[in-house]
């Protein structure tokens, strides 16, 4: 069965630190993968996604990037953090007909 | 722009009673359509999803949903609630061959014992 790992689970981490969270998916090739960030009442919005290794599509302008060093391999990156990127951060894949399925996300607060 | 509507962002309301969140989108073409649920402290799961075919959805524990293509909706009720769906609930299209997921702002449900 297909399984998608996120993590850390929270973080905690100061201004103008850099960041690397990661995610990874099992039991499935080629998947979609995405990286959205849910803020209350604004809903998740979607920051990358990415339809294969090395490719990536950026859907905001923002102070993070991602990459997709392999088929199943997921990396949200920051080299500063601003206290505007604390948020929770959802990985997703799809593919298929399955749909799209959601990690357990990362609870990020930049201090 | 393209985009995702739920009103009602907040929804308290009692144990039995009757459900319906509206979402409604600005997309024209063929869409697929989903709801997720976010129970508190749980991540994100998919309560269903309408591809094609009957615009009644039946989703799990007791959803259902309807896909009105004049309307640009997709509505989800549930006739009688329990506490346990306590949750915030999202609607989601997808425009199909996009391979991207829109989100509306989500509505925070709260149900009294």
């Amino acid at each position: 069965s297909q399984t998608i790992h996120q993590w850390p689970a929270t973080l905690v981490q100061p201004v103008g630190s850099p960041l690397s969270l990661e995610c990874t998916v099992e039991g499935t090739s080629n998947p979609n993968l995405y990286w959205y960030r849910q803020a209350a009442g604004r809903g998740l919005q979607l920051l990358f996604y990415s339809v294969g290794i090395g490719q990536i599509s950026s859907e905001v302008p923002q102070n993070l990037s991602a990459s997709r060093p392999q088929d199943r391999q997921f990396i949200l990156s920051s080299k500063k953090l601003l206290l505007s990127d604390s948020g929770f951060y959802l990985c997703a894949w799809s593919g298929g007909d399955y749909g799209y399925t959601f990690g357990s996300g990362t609870r990020l607060t930049v201090v | 722009a393209q985009s995702v509507s739920q009103h009602n962002h907040h929804v308290i309301l009692s144990e039995a009673a009757s459900l319906e969140l509206g979402c409604n989108y600005s997309y024209g073409g063929t869409v697929n359509l989903f709801w997720y649920v976010q129970y508190p402290g749980q991540h994100l799961q998919l309560l269903l999803k309408y591809f094609s075919g009957d615009p009644l959805v039946k989703g799990i524990k007791g959803f259902e949903a309807e896909f009105i293509k004049s309307k640009f909706s997709f509505n989800l009720r549930k006739p009688s609630v329990q506490w346990s769906d306590t949750a915030e609930y999202f609607c989601a299209v997808e425009l199909e061959g996009n391979n991207r997921l829109a989100f509306g702002k989500g509505n925070q449900v709260v149900v009294i014992p």
